[in-house]
């Protein structure tokens, strides 16, 4: 089974830019959540998209948002980018299974000018 | 409030040999699910063990091993024979309630085998 596919690996923007980020779970997951990662904050959870909708939201600005497809495919967004924006950003999905962990993608590493 | 503490500076381990990563938690919920990942170089987190807060034995899953105690509230990764692959940060985090992917993670522990 392919495991969570994120793309792209590598992204550079400029500040005020928007970027859209885009996450295949493993195939049969439905449940799909985000994650960013930096040196300073550590891993900090964004999102979590069960079923097309909005499951729960981290503390995050509106800048950030996601959807996710009929396929359980996510895409997220941040608009008006900020140099502290940049960061590793994680997708992971999880099966239906109460106990059942998360499986992260590669991510995207995302460097704001 | 910090939910996850990993306190533990860099650390050296020989190949062969076990390593203890600490991992203390801080919930007011009966249910929760205590959860490690490794993270290589290369980015992607690697799911390594659960233990629920229900489990009365301690998880094992091939060389990693977690010595769970709850009254401590602490669930600390043994990792037995090190291997070269191991070299990693390593990243403990708490889901509390269940059947949702909130996860609060813990800073992280590097870890690095020498030969």
């Amino acid at each position: 089974k392919a495991g969570v596919t994120q793309t792209p690996r590598y992204l550079i923007k400029t500040r005020g830019q928007q970027v859209t980020l885009s996450c295949s779970p493993i195939s049969g997951h439905r449940s799909v959540s985000w994650y960013q990662q930096t040196p300073g904050q550590g891993l900090q959870f964004l999102f979590e998209y069960f079923s097309e909708t909005q499951r729960n939201k981290g503390n995050f600005p509106g800048r950030f948002s996601g959807r996710q497809f009929s396929n359980s495919r996510s895409e997220m967004n941040v608009s008006t980018l900020e140099l502290g924006d940049s960061a590793l950003y994680l997708c992971a999905s999880r099966s239906a299974g109460e106990n059942s962990p998360l499986h992260f993608g590669n991510g995207t590493r995302l460097t704001v000018t | 409030a910090q939910k996850i503490t990993q306190t533990q500076p860099g650390m050296f381990v020989q190949e062969k040999e076990a390593v203890t990563l600490d991992c203390t938690y801080d919930t007011s919920d009966q249910s929760y699910g205590l959860f490690w990942y490794k993270q290589p170089s290369s980015g992607e987190m690697i799911f390594l063990i659960y233990q629920g807060s229900y489990d009365e034995q301690n998880a094992t899953e091939g060389r990693y091993s977690l010595n769970f105690q709850k009254a401590r509230k602490s669930a600390n990764l043994v990792i037995s024979a090190s291997q070269l692959g191991d070299s990693a940060m390593y990243f403990c985090a708490m889901r509390e309630g269940q059947g949702n992917n909130r996860l609060a993670f813990g800073k992280g522990n590097q870890v690095v085998v020498i030969p």
